[in-house]
């Protein structure tokens, strides 16, 4: 099983729709837990971090579900602008036992959403 | 926000030349730098973070003598492809940790580095 897993998609909605990713991570140990959107051929950039108790940023929802093990990404009134790779992250802890690396990011393969007109 | 520079932003080479690429970051101190790399169509993977002042730390199946890193200051990493191979062509991405930071989860991203071996 991938340590973090989310359907690739692609999905393809109009403007206006709203679309919802999932995504399920396997460690029950993870920390914490971020949504990505990488363009085309450019580095990730962070979307939003994902709390237990749920949180929003204007268009964007996240929630977190630690029983489940499940992340998930709501958005509103889907723009143009919104069409790139959505990738579920999850901190797992620390890289090694000596406790020097910290922020070990797992990445989920993307979500690739397309908004058209 | 904080920034992470990349240099080259990409580059073509020969099979078996060995290539560096540098990753500062440039408006913070960063005690731990990630190298990734990145194949199409598929996501991010972990290959080894850069902590400075002290060896790497590579996660499994990445050749420490073929990907030498080096964290020589707070705001420089550089990771070396050496002997690169057609199968080594992929985009390479660095992040880095803000000392300073409040979260010891906060990366911020680099630009990115595509390499071609032909």
């Amino acid at each position: 099983r991938k340590e973090v897993e989310q359907d690739p998609g692609p999905f393809n909605v109009p403007e206006g729709a709203t679309v919802a990713f999932n995504c399920t991570y396997s460690n029950s140990a993870s920390q914490s837990f971020f949504w990505y959107r990488q363009d085309c051929r450019k580095e990730p950039k962070l979307l939003m971090s994902v709390y237990s108790s749920g949180n929003e940023d204007g268009r964007f929802t996240a929630q977190l579900n630690r029983a489940s093990q499940y992340i998930s990404l709501l958005i509103r009134d889907s723009k143009l602008s919104d069409s790139a790779t959505y990738l579920c992250v999850v901190n797992m802890g620390s890289a090694n036992a000596g406790g020097t690396s910290y922020g070990k990011l797992t990445f989920g393969q993307g979500t690739i959403l397309t908004v058209h007109p | 926000g904080a920034v992470v520079s990349q240099h080259p932003s990409w580059v073509i080479c020969k099979s078996g030349t060995s290539v560096k690429i540098e990753c500062r970051s440039l408006d913070f101190q960063a005690t731990t730098m990630f190298w990734y790399r990145q194949f199409p169509k598929q996501s991010l993977m972990l290959m080894a973070t850069s902590n400075e002042g002290s060896k790497a730390t590579y996660e499994q199946g990445v050749e420490k003598d073929k990907f030498l890193i080096n964290h020589a200051s707070l705001t420089l990493s550089t990771l070396t492809v050496t002997s690169a191979h057609p199968e080594d062509s992929s985009f390479y991405i660095c992040s880095a940790r803000d000392l300073e930071g409040s979260s010891t989860d906060t990366q911020y991203f680099g630009p990115g580095t595509r390499l071609t071996v032909l």
